[in-house]
């Protein structure tokens, strides 16, 4: 069964040091979603690539946050320096989108706790 | 007017009991309704989905019910099980195709549900 994976599951840090989030999509799907998880504002869309390409990161903040893939098989999403309200779980989704193609789901993975004190 | 409104916030039903979540939209555009399944720990995946050309879709014990006219949606769940509790997710998009449109979801806020036995 194909799975987007996700590392680490889990990161604590301290304020001011980078972290980096790694997703795998699942292989054959064109775009790549990260999400930020937290109690109060639910599900926010960061940045999404389609084909490797940025096609919309006006949910990240800029400063900060910066979202890459250097290949089909990976995606990173680096914080620097990290803040405490920072903290969240964020999630990497896969899917395909293609042209004549009827919307075709999110595969989500399990998402990175984490927590910057 | 790209919100998606959700409620209840939380629901806590009996074994065997229907569980009711709804949602509202403005964007008169988005024509494709999705809803995401969140158990702890993992992320969100598909349910079931909709798109405004029927009113009603039903799969096993789940059911969307689309209201265009009003703008709303819902899901129905028959004979709830305490395997079901779970965050439960509506979403919306504007399917993307050469007149526009974004493969982007907008998730509405979740609704906690909680099964006893």
């Amino acid at each position: 069964d194909a799975r987007v994976t996700q590392t680490p599951r889990h990161k604590v840090t301290e304020m001011g040091q980078e972290v980096t989030m790694r997703c795998q999509p699942i292989l054959g799907h064109n775009t790549v979603f990260w999400y930020r998880q937290t109690m109060m504002q639910g599900l926010e869309l960061l940045a999404y690539f389609r084909n490797r390409a940025p096609l919309d990161d006006s949910g990240m903040p800029k400063d900060r946050f910066s979202a890459e893939m250097p290949d089909a098989t990976l995606a990173t999403l680096k914080i620097q320096p990290s803040e405490p309200r920072d903290s969240a779980v964020y999630f990497c989704a896969s899917g395909l989108v293609r042209q004549g193609l009827s919307n075709q789901p999110q595969h989500f993975g399990d998402g990175t706790r984490l927590s910057i004190l | 007017q790209q919100q998606v409104k959700q409620s209840p916030q939380s629901l806590i039903v009996q074994k065997g009991g229907i569980s009711i979540i709804n949602c509202a939209y403005e964007n008169t555009a988005f024509d494709y309704f999705p809803w995401y399944q969140q158990f702890p720990g993992k992320g969100p995946a598909l349910l079931i989905a909709i798109r405004p050309d029927v009113s009603e879709k039903k799969e096993g014990r789940f059911t969307i019910s689309f209201n265009k006219s009003a703008k709303q949606f819902s899901l129905h769940i028959m004979d709830s099980q305490p395997g079901d509790s779970a965050t439960y997710f509506c979403a919306a998009n504007n399917t993307p195709d050469f007149k526009g449109g974004s493969e982007k979801l907008v998730f509405g806020k979740g609704t906690k549900l909680t099964v006893n036995p």
